[in-house]
């Protein structure tokens, strides 16, 4: 079946660390987004890619970094510049076209 | 900022119709409004999303009022799996290009028995 996986689906990560974010779709999707929710938030806009090799900054963008090598992958990885890195993190994509997104199950990081 | 207001929270009846209000007075012509839905600690889930016209499948209805200012996103037959947090939310961008998602907090939705 078609769908977004994100693993995985806890992390831990201590304070200073890099940790990366996988996001794999195989919709065959052109755009694809990371967000972040925090408790009782809604989500908020980190990165989106609408092509391979092309990225754009959200309204959160800084702490983070992104790439897009392939249509179906773009990970993001949370350097140790976010000063609060715990949250749930969601991956979407979506076709070319108007449409609905698709979301991913999340990745809850944890800083410890 | 989200361009929606919502309620904060609902309640609705088990088998009752579920009617969730949004007011986007700001929309433009060339806006969409979609509507999600996120139960406890998923990912959102996509529900509809309308134009002008009043739009219907297997999970929702939904109207929108002739000057595009709110609409309403109805479940005929609310169960006990419906209670979630529904986002109402005007797509940034025109019809040809990607636009992106700005969620506000939404309702929260309790479906009791």
């Amino acid at each position: 079946d078609g769908g977004i996986t994100q693993s995985p689906k806890y992390l831990f990560r201590k304070e200073g660390q890099n940790v990366t974010l996988s996001c794999e779709q195989n919709l065959n999707h052109d755009a694809m987004y990371w967000y972040r929710q925090d408790p009782g938030q809604g989500l908020r806009l980190i990165y989106y890619s609408q092509i391979v090799n092309d990225f754009q900054k959200g309204d959160i963008a800084e702490g983070y970094s992104v790439s897009r090598e392939k249509k179906e992958s773009f990970p993001l990885t949370v350097t140790s510049a976010q000063k609060n890195p715990t949250a749930f993190y969601l991956c979407a994509s979506t076709p070319s076209w108007v449409g609905g997104y698709t979301f991913g199950s999340g990745t809850r990081l944890t800083v410890v | 900022d989200a361009k929606t207001t919502q309620p904060p929270s609902m309640d609705c009846a088990e088998g009752r119709a579920a009617n969730l209000p949004c007011n986007h007075s700001t929309i433009s012509g060339n806006e969409y409004v979609y509507w999600y839905r996120q139960i406890h600690s998923q990912g959102p889930q996509y529900i509809i999303h309308g134009l002008k016209n009043n739009e219907t499948n297997e999970m929702a209805s939904l109207i929108i009022t002739e000057d595009r200012k709110s609409s309403t996103l109805i479940l005929p037959h609310a169960t006990l799996r419906d209670t979630a947090v529904y986002y109402c939310i005007v797509r940034v961008g025109d019809g040809g290009s990607q636009g992106n998602l700005i969620f506000g907090k939404g309702t929260k939705l309790s479906v009791k028995p």
